[in-house]
Protein backbone atom coordinates (compact mmCIF):
# COMPACT_ATOMS: atom_id res chain seq x y z
CA UNK A 1 0.00 0.00 0.00
CA UNK A 2 1.00 3.35 0.05
CA UNK A 3 3.50 5.19 2.31
CA UNK A 4 4.10 8.05 3.16
CA UNK A 5 7.58 8.78 4.82
CA UNK A 6 8.17 12.06 6.88
CA UNK A 7 11.57 13.44 8.44
CA UNK A 8 12.48 14.45 10.96
CA UNK A 9 10.90 12.93 13.35
CA UNK A 10 11.76 15.72 16.29
CA UNK A 11 13.24 18.86 15.41
CA UNK A 12 14.24 21.56 18.33
CA UNK A 13 14.95 25.16 17.41
CA UNK A 14 15.86 28.15 18.87
CA UNK A 15 13.02 31.18 18.51
CA UNK A 16 14.24 32.69 15.18
CA UNK A 17 15.98 29.92 13.35
CA UNK A 18 13.88 28.23 10.72
CA UNK A 19 12.46 24.91 9.83
CA UNK A 20 11.80 22.35 7.40
CA UNK A 21 10.20 19.00 7.06
CA UNK A 22 9.96 16.88 4.40
CA UNK A 23 7.24 14.41 3.18
CA UNK A 24 8.16 11.41 0.67
CA UNK A 25 5.46 9.37 -0.93
CA UNK A 26 5.62 5.75 -2.21
CA UNK A 27 3.31 6.80 -5.57
CA UNK A 28 2.10 9.48 -7.17
CA UNK A 29 -0.30 11.58 -5.25
CA UNK A 30 -3.10 13.39 -6.56
CA UNK A 31 -2.59 15.80 -3.92
CA UNK A 32 -1.02 16.74 -0.34
CA UNK A 33 -2.23 17.92 2.37
CA UNK A 34 -0.57 19.71 5.42
CA UNK A 35 -1.85 19.53 8.74
CA UNK A 36 -0.64 21.69 12.21
CA UNK A 37 -1.41 19.80 15.45
CA UNK A 38 -0.80 21.68 18.85
CA UNK A 39 -0.32 19.38 21.73
CA UNK A 40 -3.36 17.42 23.22
CA UNK A 41 -5.93 19.39 20.10
CA UNK A 42 -6.68 17.50 16.60
CA UNK A 43 -5.40 18.08 13.60
CA UNK A 44 -6.13 21.25 11.83
CA UNK A 45 -6.12 21.90 8.01
CA UNK A 46 -3.20 24.04 6.75
CA UNK A 47 -3.18 23.90 2.76
CA UNK A 48 -3.30 21.52 0.00
CA UNK A 49 -1.07 21.54 -2.78
CA UNK A 50 -2.13 19.85 -6.23
CA UNK A 51 -0.09 21.10 -9.25
CA UNK A 52 3.31 19.90 -9.81
CA UNK A 53 5.71 22.22 -8.82
CA UNK A 54 3.58 24.20 -7.02
CA UNK A 55 4.78 26.70 -4.20
CA UNK A 56 2.64 28.44 -1.88
CA UNK A 57 3.01 30.71 1.05
CA UNK A 58 1.10 31.43 4.02
CA UNK A 59 3.04 34.14 6.10
CA UNK A 60 5.93 32.33 7.47
CA UNK A 61 5.02 28.98 6.35
CA UNK A 62 6.20 27.71 2.51
CA UNK A 63 4.91 24.73 1.16
CA UNK A 64 6.14 23.22 -1.84
CA UNK A 65 5.20 19.75 -4.15
CA UNK A 66 7.91 18.09 -6.05
CA UNK A 67 7.51 17.88 -10.26
CA UNK A 68 6.72 14.18 -9.95
CA UNK A 69 4.10 14.50 -7.72
CA UNK A 70 5.52 12.17 -5.02
CA UNK A 71 7.33 14.64 -2.00
CA UNK A 72 6.75 17.83 -0.52
CA UNK A 73 7.83 20.45 2.48
CA UNK A 74 7.06 22.43 4.49
CA UNK A 75 9.17 25.42 5.29
CA UNK A 76 9.06 27.64 8.62
CA UNK A 77 10.90 31.06 8.45
CA UNK A 78 11.94 32.62 11.57
CA UNK A 79 10.01 30.28 13.88
CA UNK A 80 7.99 31.45 16.75
CA UNK A 81 6.83 29.77 20.04
CA UNK A 82 3.52 29.69 18.79
CA UNK A 83 4.51 27.35 15.83
CA UNK A 84 5.19 24.60 18.39
CA UNK A 85 3.32 21.83 17.45
CA UNK A 86 3.69 18.61 15.14
CA UNK A 87 3.15 18.88 11.72
CA UNK A 88 1.59 16.15 9.58
CA UNK A 89 1.52 15.85 5.63
CA UNK A 90 -0.75 14.01 4.34
CA UNK A 91 -0.89 12.13 0.60
CA UNK A 92 -3.95 11.31 -1.47
CA UNK A 93 -3.62 8.39 -3.76
CA UNK A 94 -3.70 9.85 -7.61
CA UNK A 95 -7.70 7.91 -9.34
CA UNK A 96 -8.91 5.02 -8.12
CA UNK A 97 -10.67 3.86 -5.47
CA UNK A 98 -8.10 5.91 -2.78
CA UNK A 99 -9.20 8.81 -4.08
CA UNK A 100 -9.36 11.22 -1.43
CA UNK A 101 -8.29 8.66 1.49
CA UNK A 102 -5.08 10.18 3.02
CA UNK A 103 -2.08 8.36 4.21
CA UNK A 104 -0.50 10.45 6.43
CA UNK A 105 3.01 10.51 7.35
CA UNK A 106 4.59 10.51 11.14
CA UNK A 107 4.63 13.55 11.50
CA UNK A 108 7.48 15.75 12.46
CA UNK A 109 7.39 17.50 16.72
CA UNK A 110 8.69 21.03 16.31
CA UNK A 111 9.89 22.58 19.93
CA UNK A 112 10.77 26.23 19.86
CA UNK A 113 12.90 27.59 22.36
CA UNK A 114 12.57 31.00 23.21
CA UNK B 1 -14.65 26.69 8.64
CA UNK B 2 -16.46 24.14 8.65
CA UNK B 3 -17.19 22.07 12.16
CA UNK B 4 -17.25 18.84 13.17
CA UNK B 5 -18.19 17.86 16.74
CA UNK B 6 -16.86 14.67 18.44
CA UNK B 7 -17.87 13.52 21.67
CA UNK B 8 -17.37 12.24 24.40
CA UNK B 9 -13.39 14.28 24.69
CA UNK B 10 -12.56 11.41 26.99
CA UNK B 11 -14.11 8.04 28.80
CA UNK B 12 -12.97 5.64 31.01
CA UNK B 13 -14.61 2.41 31.13
CA UNK B 14 -14.12 -1.10 32.64
CA UNK B 15 -12.52 -3.91 30.63
CA UNK B 16 -15.44 -6.15 28.62
CA UNK B 17 -17.95 -3.15 27.44
CA UNK B 18 -18.77 -1.04 24.89
CA UNK B 19 -18.22 2.32 23.93
CA UNK B 20 -19.83 4.45 21.42
CA UNK B 21 -18.18 7.81 20.04
CA UNK B 22 -19.56 10.21 17.80
CA UNK B 23 -18.98 12.36 15.12
CA UNK B 24 -20.82 15.11 13.67
CA UNK B 25 -20.39 17.72 10.91
CA UNK B 26 -22.37 20.55 12.15
CA UNK B 27 -22.68 22.67 9.08
CA UNK B 28 -21.83 20.76 6.29
CA UNK B 29 -22.68 16.99 4.66
CA UNK B 30 -20.31 14.82 5.14
CA UNK B 31 -20.65 11.78 2.43
CA UNK B 32 -17.50 10.23 4.21
CA UNK B 33 -15.93 9.98 7.17
CA UNK B 34 -12.65 8.88 8.62
CA UNK B 35 -12.04 7.14 11.72
CA UNK B 36 -8.23 7.54 13.24
CA UNK B 37 -6.43 5.85 16.15
CA UNK B 38 -3.01 8.01 16.93
CA UNK B 39 -1.32 6.84 19.70
CA UNK B 40 0.90 9.02 21.53
CA UNK B 41 3.49 11.39 19.55
CA UNK B 42 2.40 9.09 16.61
CA UNK B 43 0.80 9.48 13.60
CA UNK B 44 -2.25 9.05 12.43
CA UNK B 45 -3.59 5.38 11.68
CA UNK B 46 -6.42 5.59 9.75
CA UNK B 47 -9.28 2.74 10.66
CA UNK B 48 -12.21 2.98 8.64
CA UNK B 49 -13.94 4.97 6.29
CA UNK B 50 -16.88 5.80 6.65
CA UNK B 51 -19.43 6.13 4.01
CA UNK B 52 -22.96 7.26 4.62
CA UNK B 53 -25.81 4.59 4.19
CA UNK B 54 -23.47 1.85 2.88
CA UNK B 55 -20.93 -0.73 5.09
CA UNK B 56 -17.90 0.69 6.44
CA UNK B 57 -14.23 -0.13 4.50
CA UNK B 58 -12.01 -0.80 6.79
CA UNK B 59 -8.01 -0.68 7.21
CA UNK B 60 -6.24 -4.09 6.74
CA UNK B 61 -5.73 -5.45 10.57
CA UNK B 62 -8.67 -3.63 12.04
CA UNK B 63 -11.21 -5.86 13.57
CA UNK B 64 -14.43 -4.66 11.47
CA UNK B 65 -16.53 -6.93 14.55
CA UNK B 66 -14.45 -5.03 17.36
CA UNK B 67 -14.73 -1.38 15.70
CA UNK B 68 -18.49 -0.77 14.71
CA UNK B 69 -19.15 1.97 12.46
CA UNK B 70 -22.45 3.23 11.73
CA UNK B 71 -22.62 6.38 9.17
CA UNK B 72 -26.55 6.55 9.03
CA UNK B 73 -26.90 9.88 8.00
CA UNK B 74 -25.10 13.47 6.07
CA UNK B 75 -24.09 14.38 9.35
CA UNK B 76 -23.26 11.43 11.85
CA UNK B 77 -20.92 8.64 12.33
CA UNK B 78 -20.82 6.03 14.74
CA UNK B 79 -17.92 4.06 16.66
CA UNK B 80 -18.15 1.70 18.93
CA UNK B 81 -15.26 -0.07 20.55
CA UNK B 82 -16.90 -3.56 21.68
CA UNK B 83 -15.81 -5.30 24.55
CA UNK B 84 -12.83 -3.21 25.23
CA UNK B 85 -9.80 -3.69 26.55
CA UNK B 86 -6.66 -2.07 27.68
CA UNK B 87 -5.27 -2.48 24.50
CA UNK B 88 -7.94 -0.47 23.11
CA UNK B 89 -7.05 2.31 25.42
CA UNK B 90 -5.85 5.51 22.69
CA UNK B 91 -6.90 8.98 20.87
CA UNK B 92 -9.73 8.48 18.65
CA UNK B 93 -10.24 10.90 16.18
CA UNK B 94 -12.76 11.37 12.98
CA UNK B 95 -12.53 13.63 10.71
CA UNK B 96 -15.51 14.33 7.68
CA UNK B 97 -14.48 14.95 4.15
CA UNK B 98 -16.52 18.06 2.89
CA UNK B 99 -17.32 17.96 -1.17
CA UNK B 100 -17.83 21.26 -1.26
CA UNK B 101 -14.14 21.95 0.00
CA UNK B 102 -12.19 19.75 -2.38
CA UNK B 103 -11.53 16.77 -0.44
CA UNK B 104 -10.32 19.11 2.81
CA UNK B 105 -10.72 17.09 6.15
CA UNK B 106 -12.28 18.87 8.88
CA UNK B 107 -11.37 16.67 11.71
CA UNK B 108 -13.19 16.18 15.42
CA UNK B 109 -11.42 16.86 18.51
CA UNK B 110 -10.94 13.28 19.44
CA UNK B 111 -11.21 11.28 22.30
CA UNK B 112 -9.35 9.58 24.52
CA UNK B 113 -10.43 5.97 25.44
CA UNK B 114 -8.83 4.91 28.59
CA UNK B 115 -9.83 1.20 29.20
CA UNK B 116 -9.37 -0.23 32.70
Amino acid sequence: GQQVMQIPQYQHVQEGEDFTTYCNSSTTLSNIQWYKQRPGGHPVFLIQLVKSGEVKKQKRLTFQFGEAKKNSSLHITATQTTDVGTYFCAGSNAGGTSYGKLTFGQGTILTVHP
Amino acid sequence: GAVVSQHPSWVICKSGTSVKIECRSLDFQATTMFWYRQFPKQSLMLMATSNEGSKATYEQGVEKDKFLINHASLTLSTLTVTSAHPEDSSFYICSARSAAANEKLFFGSGTQLSVL
